[in-house]
């Protein structure tokens, strides 16, 4: 089944303990990208990769890593997570630059 | 202004109504236009691509008026479980083809 897995779907941890959101897909997509989605926000990019080692900045970067060593997997790196960063979590792929995304389930952070 | 807006509703419409949303989009390179539903907490499932000769899947119609930068979607005779938040999403030119999201239109379809 073609999916994009996102790992936790949960997670309630404290401010300054590093963690990683994993994501996983299994469509040999291109390009992945983190979104961060919060109540009258919408979704709001956090970085994106166009492929292998290409990863850039979207809309709302700061205090956030990404890595792209492998085409399918895109882990998000909260270095030092803070409450501003509670907030609702997705991934998505998507095959080529004008084809529709595939998102994971979301993962709720929150950061006490 | 800002890049995709969409009115946030709630649109409040009984069970058999048509009702339409529209978005518009600011940036006239824009290329690929999708309309996403999102139910309560869940991710966003795409719902139909959206094409300039207009484009039809069952119960939902999709337009796109590039002249005037707008995307309508319109349900005809709508069930409860169309009931969720609809996204226009919105993909740019240029090399990554950045994907913006609107903030979403909530629609409730009540008995």
């Amino acid at each position: 089944e073609a999916q994009v897995t996102q790992n936790p779907r949960y997670l309630i941890t404290v401010t300054g303990k590093k963690l990683t959101v994993t994501c996983s897909q299994n469509m040999n997509h291109e390009y992945m990208s983190w979104y961060r989605q919060d109540p009258g926000l919408g979704l709001r990019q956090i970085y994106y990769s166009m492929n292998v080692e290409v990863t850039d900045k979207g809309d709302v970067p700061e205090g956030y890593k990404v890595s792209r060593k492998e085409k399918r997997n895109f882990p998000l790196i909260l270095e030092s997570p803070s409450p501003n960063q509670t907030s609702l979590y997705f991934c998505a792929s998507r095959q080529g630059a004008s084809q529709p995304q595939h998102f994971g389930d979301g993962t709720r952070l929150s950061i006490l | 202004r800002k890049e995709v807006e969409q009115d946030p509703g709630p649109f409040n419409v009984p069970e058999g109504a048509t009702v339409a949303f529209n978005c518009t989009y600011s940036n006239s390179a824009s290329q690929s236009f999708f309309w996403y539903r999102q139910d309560c907490r869940k991710e966003p499932k795409l719902l139909m691509s959206v094409y300039s000769s207009g484009n039809e899947d069952g119960r939902f119609t999709a337009q796109l008026n590039r002249a005037s930068q707008y995307i309508s979607l319109l349900i005809r005779d709508s069930k409860l479980s169309d009931s969720a938040t609809y996204l226009c999403v919105v993909t740019n030119s240029g090399g990554y083809q950045k994907v913006t999201f609107g903030t979403g239109t909530k629609l409730q379809v009540i008995p």
